[in-house]
């Protein structure tokens, strides 16, 4: 079967520091990877999703950037954090199913406190 | 932009009753549309969804509607128990198809 993880699971940062989340895949090839980001009491934004290695597409610009450099991993960085950066990151995965994204399912997540 | 708009953003109902949340849509290509619901400090778990090309899916005491004329779908919860006390989102596939749209969430409450 097929599972996600992320890590760190918790992250306090001071601000102008780097960042650096990773996210991997098991148990299936080839998958769409995204990254979310959802700050407290709020929805989820999609940040970036990749639909192959080195591959991707950036949803909202910011100071953030997302890298793919194996099949099922997947990071997230940014150079400097701002305190807007605070908020809980998932990653999630897919499969395609006639061309379009079928279920998408999430990881533990990444609680990040920017101070 | 394509956006997901869903309403209500909270919603408290008594144990035993139903509850119904709604999305509308704007990107007509969108063909798929699934549910999620999120515990609290938990990541989102899928509940239920649907295809373009149905109208109605139920499993259990959950149920799906979709009207792509109107571009609206709407999540039933039938005999609601304080265990479905959560954030439900919905979500439609972007023109791309690799990616979905969310919905800003609904804060469900079921009071005993």
């Amino acid at each position: 079967s097929q599972t996600i993880h992320q890590w760190p699971a918790t992250l306090v940062q001071p601000v102008g520091s780097p960042l650096s989340l990773e996210c991997t895949v098991e148990g299936t090839s080839n998958p769409n990877l995204y990254w979310y980001r959802q700050a407290a009491g709020r929805g989820l934004q999609l940040l970036f999703y990749s639909v192959g290695i080195g591959q991707i597409s950036s949803e909202v610009p910011q100071n953030l950037s997302a890298s793919r450099p194996q099949d099922r991993q997947f990071i997230l960085s940014s150079k400097k954090l701002l305190l807007s950066d605070s908020g809980f990151y998932l990653c999630a995965w897919s499969l395609l199913w006639r061309g379009s994204t079928d279920t998408q399912y999430f990881g533990p997540g990444t609680r990040l406190t920017v101070l | 932009g394509e956006n997901v708009e869903q309403h209500p953003s909270t919603l408290s109902v008594q144990e035993g009753d139903s509850a119904v949340i709604k999305c509308t849509y704007s990107d007509s290509a969108s063909n798929y549309f699934p549910w999620y619901k999120q515990e609290l400090g938990k990541r989102p778990q899928l509940i239920i969804d649907i295809r373009s090309n149905v109208g109605e899916k139920k499993d259990q005491r959950i149920a799906v509607t979709l009207n792509k004329t109107a571009k609206h779908f709407s999540l039933h919860i039938t005999e609601t128990q304080p265990e479905d006390s959560a954030v439900y989102f919905c979500a439609a596939s972007i023109r791309s198809g690799y990616a979905l749209n969310f919905g800003k969430g609904t804060s469900l409450l079921v009071t005993p």
